[in-house]
């Protein structure tokens, strides 16, 4: 059965910095996928990996995936308040039409 | 170009009653599912639909009935309402299933619940 973590599930950061959120997940993936939800907001696509190495990036935010060690990353760059929101990542279960969600990381970005 | 338009946005319910939330799409999407969002614990699909006439259980169906008549349409019905059933509902929709020629989710602005 396909599990999704992610770590850290809270990350209180000071604009400027960089910091990496993980997701980890337990058996065969080969896509991953990457979400954006603002408060009382729905969510929004950030990222679809669909491949061992690949990488997208998309202004402060870059996101990988290694296969191998079934981990995906992703990399905030010189945060930004604007960047404050909940990041949540899910995998697919190969064997059926499901994707399988982490429980998200709330960032807070301070000024 | 509306997207996925879900009905209500909030509802509050007593215990035992019944309710159908609604989903519409226009992107002619063949797959929509529904998931409900509680704190902590990320998003947990409860149906989901690979097209019209077409529906089958995710990962907490107990509870909740779908149909899927159109390919427009995906309503949620809940039975007889629960406490435990309070949640931020989403309905969700893409081209294809996930899995090969996926490529992300449209999801729908959301309904609260509150069952008291």
């Amino acid at each position: 059965e396909l599990k999704v973590e992610q770590n850290p599930l809270f990350l209180s950061m000071q604009e400027g910095k960089n910091y990496t959120i993980y997701c980890n997940y337990s058996t065969t993936s080969d896509r991953l996928y990457w979400y954006r939800q603002d408060p009382g907001k729905s969510l929004e696509s950030l990222f679809v990996l669909l491949s061992n190495g690949a990488v997208k990036q998309e202004g402060r935010l870059m996101a990988s995936l290694d296969t191998k060690a079934r981990l995906s990353t992703l990399h905030i760059t010189a945060a930004v308040h604007d960047l404050s929101a909940t990041y949540f990542c899910a995998a697919h279960a190969d064997s059926n039409y499901q994707l399988i969600w982490g429980a998200g990381t709330k960032l807070i970005i301070k000024p | 170009n509306a997207g996925v338009t879900q009905t209500p946005k909030f509802q509050v319910l007593k215990t035992g009653q019944s309710m159908t939330l609604q989903c519409a799409q226009d992107m002619n999407h063949e797959y929509m599912s529904w998931y409900r969002q509680d704190p902590g614990m990320g998003l947990r699909l409860i149906h989901y639909s690979v097209g019209a006439g077409i529906t089958d259980q995710g990962e907490v169906p107990n509870g909740y009935n779908v149909s899927r008549s159109t390919t427009e349409d995906f309503p949620l019905r809940l039975l007889s309402a629960a406490p435990s059933q309070t949640s931020v509902y989403f309905c969700a929709s893409s081209y294809s299933p996930p899995g090969t020629g996926f490529n992300g989710y449209t999801f729908g602005s959301g309904t609260r619940l509150t069952v008291v």
